[in-house]
């Protein structure tokens, strides 16, 4: 089992639609969640993070983190064809701090 | 303030020569990995430095693949008797410290021929 495991889609929605983006983890001592999108031939970037159970949100974004569950989604509103690139999921292990990634999602918004 | 910077950006190199990759983090930060990524595949995890821990090589190849960091700051990716399965990006990242987000250098492009 992957220590991070997204669905690798591809995820295809219509312009305005909500897409929803889902990520596990297999530590339960995990702290720390990221969301990176990457366009295609750039680097990742950030988009969001979250460390406390519930929902965050930021403009069109919003995070939600189940700790219980070990479960991570990212859910993107109006989603727009700007919108169209790879999201990983990042999970920050609690001894050494490191980010491990998932294998991301590749979204894909039509006009 | 200054990001990740990478050099070179591209590089090709012919099969079985050695090839020096660099990475200059962001100023402060403790943390630095290196990641390589192949044409639509995910991030492979190569090494990971920590402050003055010892380094988490666990995600290295082959012994034809190092890394040093030097004074906690800038990071050399040394890749010995290049092969053509080593062709891919390679990334660098640094973050603050534990549990922060990381930030991505515009990686190394490196093509064995």
């Amino acid at each position: 089992q992957k220590e991070v495991e997204q669905n690798s889609g591809p995820l295809s929605v219509p312009e305005g639609a909500i897409a929803s983006l889902n990520c596990t983890y297999s530590d339960r001592g995990s702290q720390s969640f990221f969301w990176y999108r990457q366009y295609s031939g750039k680097s990742p970037e950030l988009i969001m993070s979250i460390y406390s159970n519930g929902d965050k949100e930021d403009g069109r974004f919003t995070a939600q983190l189940n700790k219980a569950s070990q479960y991570v989604s990212l859910l993107i509103r109006d989603s727009q064809p700007s919108d169209s690139a790879t999201y990983l999921c990042a999970v920050n292990d609690r001894s050494a701090g490191k980010s491990t990634f998932g294998d991301g999602t590749t979204l894909t918004v039509k006009p | 303030g200054a990001g990740v910077s990478q050099s070179p950006s591209n590089k090709v190199t012919e099969k079985g020569k050695d090839v020096e990759l660099r990475c200059d983090p962001i100023s402060g930060h403790t943390a630095l990995y290196w990641y390589r990524q192949s044409l639509g595949q995910g991030l492979e995890f190569l090494i990971y430095f920590q402050g003055n821990s010892a380094p988490d090589k666990s995600g290295l190849p082959s012994d034809r693949f190092s890394a040093e960091r030097t004074g906690g700051s800038v990071s050399t990716l040394t890749i010995q008797r290049t092969q053509q399965e080593d062709s891919a990006v390679y990334l660098c990242a640094s973050s603050l410290g534990y549990n922060t987000e990381a930030f991505f250098g515009q990686g190394t492009r490196l093509t064995v021929v």
